[in-house]
């Protein structure tokens, strides 16, 4: 099974300021034949089920704010809040979904500092 | 719109049975990979079963031979039969649409979850 680690496992920001989540995959996630990384983020705010953010490393769902970036490709993978707003208080997991079993990171908690 | 609408968790005694229901509308299930991940109290994101296709399952190994995943395409629903119940098993469900035809795929939407406790 693929494994995921992130870091770090938690992060207090202040508002308005950068913060950066790094994801780790143990084997790479890039299909050569197609260029694509099969790799995403998923945001978890309490009592809520996750939500889609980044998928295909850097591609932002459809409503997701511009504040919110994906980057790497392989194995090292970072996801960007450029201007941390008040509602992005959650939990932010990423997932491999290139090999069966899916495999998601064990997340990262963002805070306001 | 698409919704996930999950049912059928509860209650139950170590070595029991239940059967989790996933209502699906505003989309055609059977055309997108499907999945149930769980969520134990305070814990990650953990990845169950999935189903694409022409029926192509997969499991987990903590579940495997002991829960079974299908759909029921003229009710548009998903299930999960899980049978040798353990506590380990205690979590909030998840039924999970995949943005594409297998679940090589991001999970575009989510359930609400429903909550499975096994305890004696």
């Amino acid at each position: 099974d693929i494994v995921m680690t992130q870091s770090p496992d938690s992060l207090a920001v202040s508002l308005g300021e950068r913060a950066t989540i790094n994801c780790k995959s143990s084997q790479s996630v890039l299909y050569n034949s197609n260029n694509k990384n099969y790799f995403a983020w998923y945001q978890q705010k309490p009592g809520q089920p996750p939500k889609l953010l980044i998928y295909w490393a850097s591609t932002r769902e459809s409503g997701v704010p511009e504040r919110f970036s994906g980057s790497g490709s392989g194995t090292e993978f970072t996801l960007t809040i450029s201007s941390l707003q008040a509602e992005d208080v959650a939990v932010y997991y990423c997932q491999q979904y290139y090999n069966m079993p899916s495999t998601f990171g064990p997340g990262t908690k963002v805070d306001i500092k | 719109e698409v919704q996930l609408l999950e049912s059928g968790g509860g209650l139950e005694q170590p070595g029991g049975s239940l059967r989790l229901s996933c209502a699906a509308s505003g989309f055609t299930l059977s055309n997108y990979g499907m999945s149930w991940v769980r969520q134990a109290p305070g814990k990650g994101l953990e990845w169950v079963s999935n189903i694409y296709g022409s029926s192509s399952t997969y499991y987990a190994d903590s579940v495997k031979g002991r829960f079974t995943i299908s759909r029921d395409t003229s009710k548009n629903s998903l299930y999960l039969q899980m049978n040798s119940l353990r506590v380990e098993d205690t979590a909030v469900y998840y039924c999970a649409k995949h943005s594409g035809a297998n679940c090589y795929s991001p999970v575009d939407y989510w359930g609400q979850g429903t909550l499975v406790t096994v305890s004696s």
